[in-house]
């Protein structure tokens, strides 16, 4: 069975500063997709970015970015010139196939003025 | 514009009582899915369809019921059988057959069972 966690409940940063959110999986498939969804507080889930497994490139979209370490099977997202507008819940998650998506239980990340 | 549609927003209901949620998209996706959201939880699937007339029971399915009669329709039921209806639901839709298996989300529905 695939697993997501997310081990930070709670995060918070100071606008313009740079935050890593952390994410670990467990899955015995070879071909799969990572991805970063947020959710604001209007409760919309956006995808942030899409990581697949067998590209070894990191990911980027502006100033969200991936650290993907297939081998630890560890997924961190790092927000880079936090701005107010990132204040949401992040969650993680991993799919093998269109029946299947896992999410983690997601991290509230406040950013400060 | 496309995109996914539920309605209404929040919906309140006497214990006791079945009550559907809608969920519409205009995006021409094969794959339709129903998740529920409680605090401190990811999303867990409910029940998802891949074609019309054909829909499989997700990890929670007990105490729902869903129809996929038009590709464009998805409604849930949640009848009086689950036992803590109250949560927030969310409709997704994924393209088949591209692979990269991204869900479109929908806006959501509170629902909460008094």
């Amino acid at each position: 069975a695939q697993t997501v966690t997310q081990s930070q409940p709670e995060m918070s940063v100071q606008e313009a500063e740079t935050v890593t959110l952390s994410c670990t999986y467990d899955t015995s498939e070879s071909n799969y997709y990572l991805f970063w969804y947020k959710q604001p507080p209007s409760r919309q889930m956006i995808l942030v970015i899409r990581q697949e497994a067998y590209k070894q490139q990191n990911a980027t979209e502006n100033r969200f970015s991936v650290n993907f370490q297939k081998a630890a099977k560890s997924f961190s997202l790092k927000i880079s010139d936090s701005q107010l507008g990132d204040t949401a819940m992040y969650f993680c998650a991993f799919s093998y196939n269109n029946n299947d998506m896992r999410f983690g239980a997601g991290t509230r990340l406040t950013v400060k003025p | 514009d496309g995109g996914i549609t539920q309605s209404p927003k929040y919906l309140f209901r006497k214990e006791g009582q079945n009550v559907t949620l809608s969920c519409e998209q205009n995006l021409n996706h094969d794959a339709m899915y129903w998740y529920r959201q409680d605090p401190g939880q990811g999303l867990r699937l409910i029940y998802y369809s891949q074609i019309v007339n054909d829909f499989q029971k997700g990890d929670i399915a007990e105490g729902y019921s869903v129809s996929r009669e038009k590709k464009e329709s998805f409604p849930l039921t949640v009848t009086s059988a689950q036992k803590n209806p109250t949560a927030f639901y969310l409709c997704a839709s994924s393209i088949l057959g591209q692979g990269s298996y991204e869900q479109y989300f929908g806006p959501g529905t509170r629902l909460t069972v008094t």
